[in-house]
């Protein structure tokens, strides 16, 4: 079984359209990420949700909008895409976000978008 | 802010080299600590991680890592590299529940 979901694995779409990554995890935690990698394989947090809450909410263009209907699911939809919108997409889910308790970060596989 | 520092963008060993790749991080509070590995193509797997207790931290596939305080430093080892170690590895550090990643070190391994 897998244990954080994304779909789909690999999206090619024209500037300007909008598109939906979806994703779901099955370990029962209770937040869920959205991190972007680029072409350098930076990785960067873009949101956080805790129990259908939002915690994390970095500077991220109001395009990219997540939306968490349980706290198994988290969402991403982006608006209007653009060029620089190329990325690879990584969603992760954690038991906990309490440092004292360490949440280790589970990810998915990764939405490759391809912006042409 | 906090950030968090991997000197080397780009290693190449061969194989039965040792390892040593670096992390550096600037956060005075209290942190946890990761290594993630991203084989190719794949997603991020977690190596190892620090929370509290021996700075010393064992992971899988024979790689161990240490925590220096004073140094704010979180190193990862293997005594020896095989092939199939060629990745991406990124440090993390992880604080009031928000967790940065380093820019990540490619390591390519000859056989």
């Amino acid at each position: 079984d897998t244990a954080v979901s994304q779909t789909p694995k690999y999206l090619v779409t024209q500037m300007g359209n909008d598109k939906s990554i979806k994703c779901e995890q099955n370990l029962g935690h209770d937040t869920m990420y959205w991190y972007k990698q680029d072409s350098k394989k930076f990785l960067k947090i873009m949101f956080s949700y805790n129990n259908k809450e939002l915690i994390i909410n970095e500077t991220v263009p109001n395009r990219f909008s997540p939306k968490s209907p349980d706290k198994a699911h988290l969402n991403l939809h982006i608006n209007s895409l653009e060029l620089g919108d190329s990325a690879v997409y990584f969603c992760a889910s954690s038991r906990t976000t309490a440092t004292a308790v360490g949440g280790e970060l589970f990810f998915g596989e990764g939405s490759r978008l391809t912006v042409l | 802010a906090q950030s968090v520092s991997q000197h080397n963008h780009h290693v190449i060993l061969s194989e039965a080299a040792s390892l040593e790749l670096g992390c550096n991080y600037s956060y005075g509070g209290t942190v946890n600590l990761f290594w993630y590995v991203q084989y190719p193509g794949q997603h991020l797997q977690l190596l190892l991680k620090y929370f509290s207790g021996d700075p010393l931290v064992k992971g899988i596939k024979g790689f161990e890592a240490e925590f220096i305080k004073s140094k704010f430093s979180f190193n990862l080892r293997k005594p020896s590299v095989q092939w199939s170690d060629t990745a991406e590895y990124f440090c993390a550090v992880q604080s009031q529940g928000n967790l940065i990643f380093g820019k990540g070190t490619k390591l390519s391994v000859k056989p």
